[in-house]
């Protein structure tokens, strides 16, 4: 199986301050690779895929980028409504993983 | 839009068979999508569990050890998960989503395996 492996595991910033979330695959899954967002009692939504696509309505704050084996999510401006758990997936082959998430907390 | 909505029997006891089905709503199930069934155990991470293409092709995980079966019903709109011989480690809010990118979620139900 291919592990995705998240970092930090924990991270603290500020609103209006930029986030950098990162995953990283124990072998090429090329860009097929999604990031979700996910609150306290409400199922994931998906932010990115194909490594750097948004995905229908979520704002242009939110970016991916990478390829390969490491990719990452930043957001530019964090909002109060961003703090949240923060998931990567692959879909390069089967079985699909996740990676651990990064908790996004509020400075 | 297209929505995803989950039912199953909330209890089941340890070895029993645990059956889920997701009603799509919206959309057909028919259509040139992957549909496939997450869990996430409580206060844990998210576990994919299996997929199935449009054209019936179906993936497992693993770890899974050959106990899940998914399919479609054309006639009813639905998307079925059956699980055997659950275990403690099998209780889990399991979610219905759509695609390979998993961009359609379900709000998931909730199954606790207890005696």
């Amino acid at each position: 199986d291919i592990v995705m492996t998240q970092s930090p595991a924990t991270l603290s910033v500020s609103p209006g301050d930029r986030a950098t979330l990162s995953c990283r695959a124990s072998q090429s899954v090329i860009n097929y690779l999604a990031w979700y967002q996910q609150k306290p009692g409400q199922a994931p939504r998906l932010l990115i895929y194909g490594a750097s696509t948004r995905a229908t309505g979520v704002p242009a704050r939110f970016s991916g980028s990478g390829s390969g084996t490491d990719f990452t999510l930043t957001i530019s401006s964090l909002q109060s409504e961003d703090f949240a758990v923060y998931y990567c997936q692959h879909y390069y082959y089967w079985p699909r993983t996740f990676g651990r998430g990064t908790k996004l907390e509020m400075k | 839009q297209v929505q995803l909505q989950e039912s199953g029997p909330g209890l089941v006891k340890p070895s029993g068979t645990l059956s889920l089905t997701c009603v799509v709503s919206g959309g057909s199930i028919s259509s040139s999508h992957w549909w496939s069934w997450v869990r996430q155990s409580p206060g844990k991470g998210l576990e994919w569990i299996a997929e199935i293409s449009h054209t019936g092709s179906t993936y497992y995980n693993p770890s899974l050890e050959n106990r899940a079966t998914i399919s479609i019903d054309k006639s009813t709109n639905q998307l079925s998960l059956r699980l055997t011989s659950v275990i403690d480690a099998d209780t889990a809010v399991y979610y219905c989503v759509r695609e390979q990118w998993l961009d359609i979620w379900g709000q998931g139900t909730m199954v606790t395996v207890s005696s």
